[in-house]
C-alpha cells in the first residue's frame, strides 16, 4: 500500500527566504507526482506535476524535484513571500486512474 | 464553465438526516473524483467516476455513502442517516480522462453533523 509522508507538518520561516519542502513515497512505481497549494477553506490548486520520466519542473519561483529511486520528491520555493503562507501536499496516483494518494502536507507560514 | 463549483459550501444537519452534496466538473472532463478531508487527516479518497461508470468505489466509507454521475457531467454524493464521524470537507476533483493528468479540485462542502 502507498504511503506518503510530509515533515515537518508546519514550517515558520521570513520572508525572502528559500526553503524546500519534502515528500516521502513508499512504492516507487508511480507514474507522477503533483505538488498542490491549499489556502484555508479553499480546495486544492495543482501547482506542478512531475512525470516519471522526468527530474525537475519548474513553475516561477517553484521547482519541484523527482528522485523515484529514492521515493522522494522536493518542492522549492525562492524568495518566499508572505502570499506563499499555505499548505502544501504531494500526491502519487494510484494505479492508471489517477486516483491520488496524498501526504497530509506541510502548513507553511512566512513572516513578512 | 471555468472551474469544478460545489454546492452547498456548507451544509450543517442533524444526525440521523439524510444530505446531498453536488459536484459541476470542468466542462469535457470525463475524470470525476470525490474525496474527504476530516480535521488533522489527510485527504481521504472516496469513490472515481470515468464518464457515468465508476471503476473504483473502494474508498466509500460504508454503505451509507453513495454518489452517481449522470450526462458524464453532474455528480451527486448521497450520505444516508448522516453520523457525527461524517463531519468533514468533501472534495471534488476532475480531469479530462486520460491518465496522468493534474486533477482541479473544487473548493469543498464543509458538512457538519450534530
Amino acid at each position: 500500500k502507498q504511503e506518503v509522508t510530509q515533515i515537518p507538518a508546519a514550517l515558520s520561516v521570513p520572508e525572502g527566504e528559500n526553503l524546500v519542502l519534502n515528500c516521502s513515497f513508499t512504492d516507487s512505481a508511480i507514474y507522477n507526482l503533483q505538488w498542490f497549494r491549499q489556502d484555508p477553506g479553499k480546495g486544492l490548486t495543482s501547482l506542478l506535476l512531475i512525470q516519471s520520466s522526468q527530474r525537475e519542473q519548474t513553475s516561477g519561483r517553484l521547482n519541484a524535484s523527482l528522485d523515484k529511486s529514492s521515493g522522494r520528491s522536493t518542492l522549492y520555493i525562492a524568495a518566499s513571500q508572505p502570499g506563499d503562507s499555505a499548505t502544501y501536499l504531494c500526491a502519487v496516483p494510484t494505479g492508471a486512474n489517477s486516483k491520488l494518494t496524498f501526504g497530509k502536507g506541510i502548513t507553511l507560514s512566512v513572516r513578512p | 464553465g471555468a472551474g469544478v463549483s460545489q454546492s452547498p459550501s456548507n451544509k450543517v444537519t442533524e444526525k440521523g438526516k439524510d444530505v446531498e452534496l453536488r459536484c459541476d466538473p470542468i466542462s469535457g472532463h470525463t475524470a470525476l473524483y470525490w474525496y474527504r478531508q476530516s480535521l488533522g487527516q489527510g485527504l481521504e479518497f472516496l469513490i472515481y467516476f470515468q464518464g457515468n461508470s465508476a471503476p473504483d468505489k473502494s474508498g466509500l466509507p460504508s454503505d451509507r455513502f453513495s454518489a452517481e454521475r449522470t450526462g458524464g457531467s453532474v455528480s451527486t454524493l448521497t450520505i444516508q442517516r448522516t453520523q457525527q464521524e461524517d463531519s468533514a470537507v468533501y472534495l471534488c476533483a476532475s480531469s479530462p480522462g486520460q491518465g496522468g493528468e493534474k486533477l482541479f479540485f473544487g473548493s469543498g462542502t464543509q458538512l457538519s453533523v450534530l
